[in-house]
This record gives structure tokens, C-alpha cells and sequence, in this order.
């Protein structure tokens, strides 16, 4: 059963350290995002890759994050210095899309604690 | 205005009963109409998806969408204890000038089914 790999699946870290979550798509998956999600804002787009190319990051802070595909089967995100606002759920998803008309896969999600 | 809405619920439904899911959206120029569910401390899974104005139906599954009145809906007949989840309304938007749409969530709306 094909499945979308975040690592890590936890992490707590103190204020102003560096953090790193990384993810692997669906194999032959073109098209990768990273989500946060909060209680109070739900799901939030962060970044959006097709084909490795980053194609929409509007959603994503820029000063302290940073996301890439260094090749087709990892994607990272990096926050630098992190903060404790940054403390969500960091999913990632691929799916396999010409045009818009397609669902994606869901990671398990990166629980991301800052103190 | 958020770009998609929901109640946020709980909804909550007797058991064999319907459950009915709305969700309204901003942008008139949108395609593609997902419903995603998503079990406490679990990922999204999508569930639905629709792309023509009428009802789609997936066996206990019903989308409905009327793009005149940026409308969509989710219907569960025969409600399940196992349905009890929060259930997300997504929107492809686009395309952007990078190429490519992006996918919106909802908050979300919470369902519980009584048994």
C-alpha cells in the first residue's frame, strides 16, 4: 500500500533552534505539499512543489521557513529559528496531477512542540 | 470571507441515520470539490470527489455540488459510529501564474454518530 513518509513523527525543541521535517511522496507522485494545522486555523497551505519545482509558498512565513525538493522522492521544510507559534502538525501530501482534478495523500504528520 | 466555509459542528446523528455535510466556497472560478475525513490525531484520507454540478455517489457516500450557488455537500446514509470524524471540505484554486492549482481546506465539521 503506497503511502507518503514524514519524519519525524514528534519533535520538541526549544525556542530559536532549528527544526527540519522531511518527507517522502508516493513514488511516481508529481505534485507535494506541506500543510500546518492548528485548533485555531485548521489547515493552512505552505508550500506547494510540482514536479520539483516550487510553484506557491504565498502560505508560508518567509523570514524563518524554507522548503525544497532536492530530489523527487524527499521534500524538507525547515524553520530557522523556530518559535513557540510555530507548535502544530506539519503534513505533507503528494498526489499525481495533470490539470485540477485530483485528491492527494496524506503523511502521518510531524507533531512539532516548541518551548 | 474564508475562501471555503463550514460549520464547525459537532453535528451530531443517531445511528442508520443521514448526515448531512455543507460546505460553501469564494472563488466562482474553481474546478475540482474534495471531501476529506479525518479520525482525531490522524492525517486527512480523502473520501470524495467531484468535479460537475449534480451528485456523485460512492456507496454510502453522496457529493453534491452546484457551482451557481458555490455550494457542495456530503451526505452519509446509514451513519455509522465509525463515520464519527471531522470531515473536510477542499477546493482546487487556480490556476495560479505559476502553472498548477492549490488546494484549500476548510476548518472542518465535526461528526458524531450516536449508537
Amino acid at each position: 500500500d503506497a503511502r507518503v513518509t514524514q519524519t519525524p513523527r514528534h519533535k520538541v525543541t526549544e525556542m530559536g533552534q532549528e527544526v527540519t521535517m522531511r518527507c517522502q511522496p508516493i513514488l511516481g507522485h508529481n505534485t507535494v505539499f506541506w500543510y500546518r494545522q492548528t485548533m485555531m486555523q485548521g489547515l493552512e497551505l505552505l508550500a506547494y512543489f510540482r514536479n520539483r519545482a516550487p510553484l506557491d509558498d504565498s502560505g508560508m512565513p518567509k523570514d524563518r521557513f524554507s522548503a525544497e525538493m532536492p530530489d523527487a522522492t524527499l521534500a524538507t521544510l525547515k524553520i530557522q529559528p523556530s518559535e513557540p507559534r510555530d507548535s502544530a502538525v506539519y503534513f505533507c501530501a503528494s498526489g499525481l496531477v495533470p490539470g485540477s482534478g485530483y485528491g492527494y495523500t496524506f503523511g502521518s504528520g510531524t507533531r512539532l512542540t516548541v518551548v | 470571507q474564508k475562501e471555503v466555509e463550514q460549520n464547525s459542528g459537532p453535528l451530531s446523528v443517531p445511528e442508520g441515520a443521514i448526515a448531512s455535510l455543507n460546505c460553501t466556497y469564494s472563488d466562482r472560478g474553481s474546478q475540482s470539490f474534495f471531501w476529506y475525513r479525518q479520525y482525531s490525531g490522524k492525517s486527512p484520507e480523502l473520501i470524495m470527489s467531484i468535479y460537475s454540478n449534480g451528485d456523485k455517489e460512492d456507496g454510502r457516500f453522496t457529493a453534491q455540488l452546484n457551482k451557481a450557488s458555490q455550494y457542495v455537500s456530503l451526505l452519509i446514509r446509514d451513519s455509522q459510529p465509525s463515520d464519527s470524524a471531522t470531515y473536510l471540505c477542499a477546493v482546487n484554486k487556480g490556476p495560479l501564474r505559476t502553472g498548477g492549482f492549490k488546494t484549500i481546506f476548510g476548518a472542518g465539521t465535526r461528526l458524531f454518530v450516536k449508537a
